[in-house]
């Protein structure tokens, strides 16, 4: 079965770290471009980083920029999005999402991961 | 930065009855749209990609149109199992960036 699984949310003060990971298995990880999507309370869904097949190529939304950074693990089959300063309004659930190679669209995602960023 | 915009914010149908969601793009995208649907307290799942093609798995009731800044998600029939919200998304000249709309509630009326 093609999965993804978040894990590493939790609650963190303003200012402060959190790192998320994504394990995929299912299908051949390292041929896959990799996303993360964020979704506040009530709220739509932001999309907000990428990282290529092989991590070469990375992007951030701007609201995320110099803050966050994607990395990625292929010989572990992961993705992980390293968050720093955190602030009130990165409170979401994260999601990985598999960017698919035919269409572009995220055609598979995982079930996502809690941050919450409150003193 | 693309804007996305839905039409209307909540839908409420009967079920068996037909349902229409607009989606409009502030700039062509071309056929880069995709269609999600997210119930609560899960994860979104992809519908429709390219503005037309299902993904794999949906059933035929789903159906895309559209393209440059006017798309379409029709449910020709709603079942109980597609009350949800709905989101569209555009990838054009993706990456480094995609935006997805506010999303349309279907609900039960």
């Amino acid at each position: 079965e093609v999965q993804l699984v978040e894990s590493g949310g939790g609650l963190v003060q303003p200012g402060g770290s959190l790192r998320l990971s994504c394990a995929g298995s299912g299908f051949t990880f390292s041929g896959y471009e990799m996303n993360w999507v964020r979704q506040a309370p009530g709220k739509g869904l932001e999309w907000v980083s990428y990282s290529s097949s092989s991590g070469g190529t990375l992007y951030y939304a701007d609201s995320v920029k110099g803050r966050f950074t994607i990395s990625r693990d292929n010989a572990k089959n992961s993705l992980y999005l390293q968050l720093n300063s955190l602030r009130a309004e990165d409170t979401a659930v994260y999601y990985c999402a598999r960017d698919d190679t035919g269409s572009d669209a995220f055609d598979i995602w995982g079930q996502g991961t809690m941050v919450t960023v409150s003193s | 930065e693309i804007v996305m915009t839905q039409s209307p914010a909540t839908l409420s149908v009967s079920p068996g009855e037909r349902a229409t969601l607009s989606c409009r793009a502030s700039e062509s995208v071309s056929s880069k749209l995709a269609w999600y649907q997210q119930k609560p307290g899960q994860a979104p799942r992809l519908l429709i990609y390219g503005a037309s093609t299902r993904a794999t798995g949906i059933p035929a009731r789903f159906s895309g149109s559209g393209s440059g800044t006017e798309f379409t998600l029709t449910i020709s029939s709603l079942q109980s199992e597609d009350f949800a919200v709905y989101y569209c998304q555009q990838y054009n000249n993706w990456p480094p960036k995609v935006t997805f709309g506010p999303g349309t509630k279907v609900d039960i009326k």
